[in-house]
């Protein structure tokens, strides 16, 4: 069975400082992985996914994540974060049947000044 | 474009009430999905569809019903709700023969709390 896991509930960064999101995976499958981003009282919208035609996926608002997979992970970065990056932050994994996704439990990042 | 859309945005159900979670989309799009979210656990997949008609259970059917009778709406039902099922619920769209990695379209959720 196929299961993702971020390590880290919650990640506190200041502004201008690296973001590091972590994300795991378990598959016995070449996986198809995704992270969302959902904003305070919004739905879940897509950062990025990994598609296998480049390790490293560039998404939206400046992040990207890197699949190793020797390591088995998916983690997501962006260099310099923004205020407007608060938000809580979702890895999840495509389970192969009608593209149901299995997500992790989730990451919630606070930007403090 | 609308998207995903669903109503209401909120409700408060008295123990052994039922109530139905609308659910609409605009997009065309055959597959169709409901999730919760729950604090510290990420989002689980209630029940989805795959087209008109055709509904399956996810990892956690029990207390729901769906129905898929239009491509556009799928509403989730609840009979006789339970605290447990206090949550935020989540509508998703996909289209046809997707790719694996074809995204999600999610609706703004509803905040369902039951006392």
């Amino acid at each position: 069975a196929q299961s993702v896991t971020q390590l880290g509930s919650h990640v506190s960064v200041s502004e201008g400082a690296l973001v590091l999101l972590r994300c795991n995976y378990s598959s016995s499958v070449p996986p198809y992985l995704f992270w969302y981003v959902q904003y305070p009282n919004q739905g879940l919208q897509l950062l990025l996914k990994y598609t296998s035609a480049a390790t490293l996926v560039k998404g939206i608002n400046g992040f990207e994540a890197e699949f190793k997979k020797s390591e088995t992970s998916f983690h997501l970065t962006k260099p310099s974060a923004h205020m407007s990056d608060a938000a809580e932050y979702f890895c999840a994994v495509n389970s192969g049947g009608y593209n149901k996704l299995i997500f992790g439990a989730g990451t919630r990042l606070a930007v403090h000044p | 474009n609308a998207g995903v859309t669903q109503t209401p945005k909120f409700r408060i159900l008295k123990i052994g009430q039922s109530m139905t979670l609308q659910c609409a989309q605009d997009m065309n799009h055959n597959y169709m999905y409901w999730y919760r979210q729950d604090p510290g656990m990420g989002l689980k997949l209630i029940y989805y569809s795959v087209g008109a008609g055709i509904t399956d259970k996810g990892e956690v059917p029990n207390g729901y019903n769906v129905s898929r009778s239009t491509t556009e709406d799928f509403p989730l039902r609840l009979e006789l709700a339970a605290p447990s099922q206090t949550s935020v619920y989540f509508c998703a769209s996909a289209p046809l023969g997707a790719n694996l990695n074809t995204e999600a379209f999610f609706g703004q959720g509803t905040r369902l709390t039951v006392v």
